[in-house]
């Protein structure tokens, strides 16, 4: 079964440095996603992404975020300058379409932030 | 936009019996709704989902009902097993939107 992979599992960063979290969404799919869950707490929603461009972003998704799709296959979300609190596991996610199909989510990239 | 709110946060279920789970969505534009077992550690997997245009499905021990009225859905876990203990996440989403809001998630236990 097609599956979405992250890279890498885990990552630990120095505050104030950037990081790049990368994914492979599932290949026929079109829209993607980043979800953060901080340890504990739910999965919050932080961008979706389709057709090249950013669709919808959370008050969460700041100036410090930001996603590209530098070929076909990649999907990266990078922390400009990380901050304690961006200690969280992050999770990529693709859909097929639009209307209600379901979305598969990565392993998730642990990023801790010291 | 929506919010979805969760209940209980915990839930402790004898082996056997059954675990229901109760969520409540704000935007009557809501149309579908799917269900996420995490396991720690792991992805969120999704275990069941049901349209607004059905009020139940089944899938061998999960069932999940939908009040549109209400704006209900609920999570039922019959004959549950150890390995059903995870946290549990109800979703929702418009068919406008790309994306899913997740509710804040039930952590089950089943006590032997």
């Amino acid at each position: 079964e097609p599956e979405v992979t992250q890279t890498p599992s885990h990552q630990v960063t120095q505050m104030g440095q950037e990081v790049i979290l990368r994914c492979v969404p599932i290949s026929n799919h079109l829209y993607f996603y980043w979800y953060r869950q901080i340890l504990g707490q739910k999965v919050e929603f932080l961008v979706s992404f389709y057709n090249n461009e950013i669709s919808e972003k959370s008050e969460i998704f700041d100036d410090q975020f930001s996603v590209e799709r530098p070929d076909g296959s990649n999907f990266t979300l990078k922390i400009r300058s990380t901050k304690l609190e961006d200690s969280a596991m992050y999770f990529c996610a693709s859909k097929e379409a639009r209307s209600g199909n379901t979305i598969y989510f990565g392993e998730g990239s642990w990023l801790t932030v010291v | 936009g929506e919010n979805v709110e969760q209940h209980p946060s915990t839930l402790s279920v004898q082996e056997g019996d059954s675990a229901v789970i109760k969520c409540t969505y704000s935007d009557s534009a809501s149309n579908y709704f799917p269900w996420y077992k995490q396991e720690l550690g792991k992805r969120p997997q999704l275990i069941i989902d049901i349209r607004s245009n059905v009020g139940e499905k089944k899938d061998q021990r999960i069932a999940v009902t939908l009040n549109k009225t209400a704006k209900h859905f609920s999570l039922h876990i019959t004959e549950t097993q150890p390995e059903d203990s995870a946290v549990y996440f109800c979703a929702a989403t418009m068919n406008r939107d790309d994306k899913i809001i997740f509710g804040k998630g039930t952590r089950l236990h089943i006590l032997p």
